[in-house]
């Protein structure tokens, strides 16, 4: 495997449920992060990992809990969320955390929450 | 007002047209700007990445940086059906982490 990889591609769950999105890169890369893509609106950074350490939080919702295990492997636990939570959520990773020279995205995760 | 404006399109051209995608900003700190592609169902790719301001060729593509007037472009030569996909920009300052998007223009190149 190459790239960035995202698992599930598709997610549908209610309101009330808890799942979890799991991003791998294999690129050797140093930073990892999580966008959010709604439709026709600009990505939207939620956080940022750096050697496995948070150095960014976007001031998004405590629905939303990531998790770095390592730099390779990046989580994003959902909890009670709402259904305006609807989106594309890519992960990204990059050589480094200022990410000066641009993305690799993996192909996302499209969840809908009914 | 939008730090980064992109007109949405869709934009429609024949094949081996050239296309012209453009975005304006408002922060005159933006120092690195990128064009990436996304086709549907797929994650965008960095496509051109530009330091200040200038020209970078690569291929059938050029972007342009004109920091005087907060604009950038993303031309394409000889279009291709191949090139239909969203073209976002984005752009950075030096430090912090965050990448400002476009919200990325819809392109179709018909056959």
């Amino acid at each position: 495997e190459t790239g960035v990889t995202q698992t599930p591609r598709h997610l549908v769950m209610g309101m009330t449920n808890k799942k979890s999105l799991k991003c791998e890169q294999h690129l050797g890369h140093n930073a990892m992060y999580w966008y959010k893509q709604s439709a026709k609106k600009p990505l939207e950074l939620m956080f940022v990992y750096s050697l496995e350490e948070r150095v960014e939080n976007n001031s998004v919702p405590s629905r939303f809990s990531p998790e770095c295990p390592n730099s390779s492997h990046l989580f994003l636990h959902l909890h009670t969320l709402q259904p305006e939570d609807s989106a594309l959520y890519l992960c990204a990773s990059s050589q480094e955390s200022q990410a000066l020279y641009g993305y690799t995205f993996g192909s996302g995760t499209r969840l809908t929450v009914v | 007002q939008k730090e980064v404006e992109q007109d949405p399109g869709p934009l429609s051209v024949p094949e081996g047209a050239i296309v012209s995608l453009n975005c304006t900003y408002s922060n005159s700190a933006f120092q690195y700007f990128m064009w990436y592609r996304q086709y549907s169902r797929k994650g965008p790719e960095l496509l051109m990445y530009t330091y200040s301001s200038g020209n970078k060729e690569d291929g059938r593509f050029t972007a342009q940086v004109d920091k005087s007037s907060k604009y950038i472009s993303l031309f394409i030569r000889d279009s291709q059906p191949s090139d239909s996909a969203t073209y976002l920009c984005a752009m950075k300052t030096t430090g912090g982490f965050k990448t400002i998007f476009g919200a990325g223009t819809r392109l179709f190149v018909k056959a």
